[in-house]
């Protein structure tokens, strides 16, 4: 049973720039939620989609904008890089925004 | 704003020794999830707790969700090196505004030494 799956594992970006970060969902999943994790911190909640919309947003700008594909898969992209933005960022997958939520490996972006 | 608030953020203990993490908020949840994260991975859940006054095992490992579902509670019996990690509580909403959205504590960050 596949589990969560992100991709790419890491990035190193500079200022300015623009990063799109995918994820798989866990098998049987529909909902997929993103978050925003800095060195020593809890997770931050940024978006979910389920049905291919945008569900909930989390306090982030609009630089943050995502998608969610027929097959349950999702998209987070961020435009205009900020040094502010290097950070763990989570997939985490759900069935139909049922609260329990299984997070993938994360993708760690660098902005220089 | 809903805030939960995570305490101790450190903790560094002796193998054998008992701990307990708590997880406060002034907001009530629909469900409070455990999960431990490793240096650079994601979060692993350990459990979901949904009903107020619920108590859960895992092993060495006992949740307590409060009555009130604002506040929930970890205690590791016996703490081995394998312990070590970062713990983090989160609490969900659902049939809310807030459905699907999950806020996390701050984390505590565990170490056992051998």
């Amino acid at each position: 049973d596949a589990g969560v799956t992100q991709s790419p594992t890491h990035l190193i970006k500079t200022r300015g720039q623009q990063v799109t970060l995918r994820c798989s969902p866990k098998s049987g999943h529909d909902t997929v939620s993103w978050y925003q994790q800095a060195l020593g911190q809890g997770p931050q909640f940024i978006f979910q989609y389920y049905e291919e919309e945008e569900r909930q947003r989390g306090n982030f700008p609009d630089r943050f904008s995502g998608h969610q594909f027929p097959n349950y898969s999702s998209e987070l992209n961020v435009n205009a890089l900020l040094l502010g933005d290097s950070a763990l960022y989570l997939c985490a997958s759900s069935l139909r925004q049922v609260d329990t939520q299984y997070f993938g490996p994360g993708t760690r972006l660098t902005v220089l | 704003t809903q805030l939960l608030e995570q305490s101790p953020q450190f903790l560094s203990i002796q193998e054998g020794e008992n701990l307990t993490v708590y997880c406060n908020s002034s907001s009530v949840f629909s469900s409070l999830q455990w999960y431990r994260q490793e240096p650079g991975e994601g979060p692993v859940l350990l459990v979901t707790v949904v009903t107020g006054g619920e108590v859960k095992k895992l092993k060495r490992l006992t949740f307590q969700f409060g009555d009130a579902r604002k506040d929930s509670s970890l205690h590791i019996t016996a703490a081995q090196p394998g312990d070590t990690g970062l713990y983090l509580c989160a609490g969900g909403f659902r049939g809310s505004s807030n459905t699907g959205k999950l806020i996390f504590g701050q984390g505590t960050t565990l170490q056992v030494k051998p």
